[in-house]
């Protein structure tokens, strides 16, 4: 268990309202990712985040955006949310092995959205 | 571009016996890590293994074993013994060690254990 908590897990909104993600760790790593899982792509990459206010894109960032005001704390908004947003959506954090770039991503444990 | 193909969208195994996964990755890059992933019916990402390319020996956890082959560029998951629990989604997936540092993920594989 990497400590990381989502929430919700689960949310049904209708399309073109926003709606935020949270992801929560409890070690204070610095580079946490959202990434979004579809049939057929495995997991992508959406945002990330390499410390407090320092975020970047990932692959397939249209249509979202992120913030980090803590460590301990990444959030994915959907400004107006599409039905191909329909996803789940999962947060990760990069544990350090000790050795610079070898680190290992865990998982949180996934929301399911649905985009009427 | 990295990409990472998996090309057996399904698989399956009798208790027990021996399994192979596949798994072929696309990089110019000479520094990575290469990963296996479970995902079961919770969803849960779950870390099976993880090898560095720089390592000639192949990783090991337990049932659980890889066959690296870094000039194909080949990436397979053994799994020995197999039983019930192992039922699950097996993500395949590289990372380079630096920049943004993202795992590239393949398909997946879908793995039923008969009993």
């Amino acid at each position: 268990d990497a400590g990381i908590t989502q929430s919700p897990r689960h949310k049904v909104t209708e399309t073109g309202t926003p709606v935020t993600l949270r992801c929560h760790q409890t070690e204070n790593h610095r580079y946490m990712y959202w990434y979004r899982q579809d049939p057929g792509h495995g997991l992508r990459l959406i945002h990330y985040s390499y410390g407090v206010k320092d975020t970047d894109k990932g692959e397939v960032s249209d249509g979202y955006s992120v913030s980090r005001s803590k460590t301990e704390d990444f959030l994915l908004t959907l400004e107006s949310a599409t039905s191909s947003q329909t996803s789940v959506y999962f947060c990760a954090i990069s544990v350090g092995a000790g050795v610079v770039g070898a680190d290992t991503q865990y998982f949180g444990p996934g929301t399911r959205l649905t985009v009427l | 571009a990295q990409t990472v193909t998996q090309s057996q969208p399904e698989m399956s195994v009798q208790e027990a016996e021996t399994v192979t996964l596949s798994c072929t990755y696309d990089t110019s890059e000479s520094d990575y890590y290469l990963f296996w992933y479970k995902q079961p019916p919770s969803r849960q990402m779950i870390l099976v293994i993880r090898q560095e390319a720089y390592k000639q020996q192949n990783a090991t956890e337990n049932r659980f074993s890889v066959n690296f082959q870094k000039a194909a560029k080949s990436f397979s998951l053994k799994i020995s013994d197999s039983q019930l629990g192992d039922a699950a989604m097996y993500f395949c997936a590289y990372r380079i060690p630096k920049g943004a540092q993202k795992l590239v993920f393949g398909q997946g594989t879908r793995l039923t254990i008969n009993p």
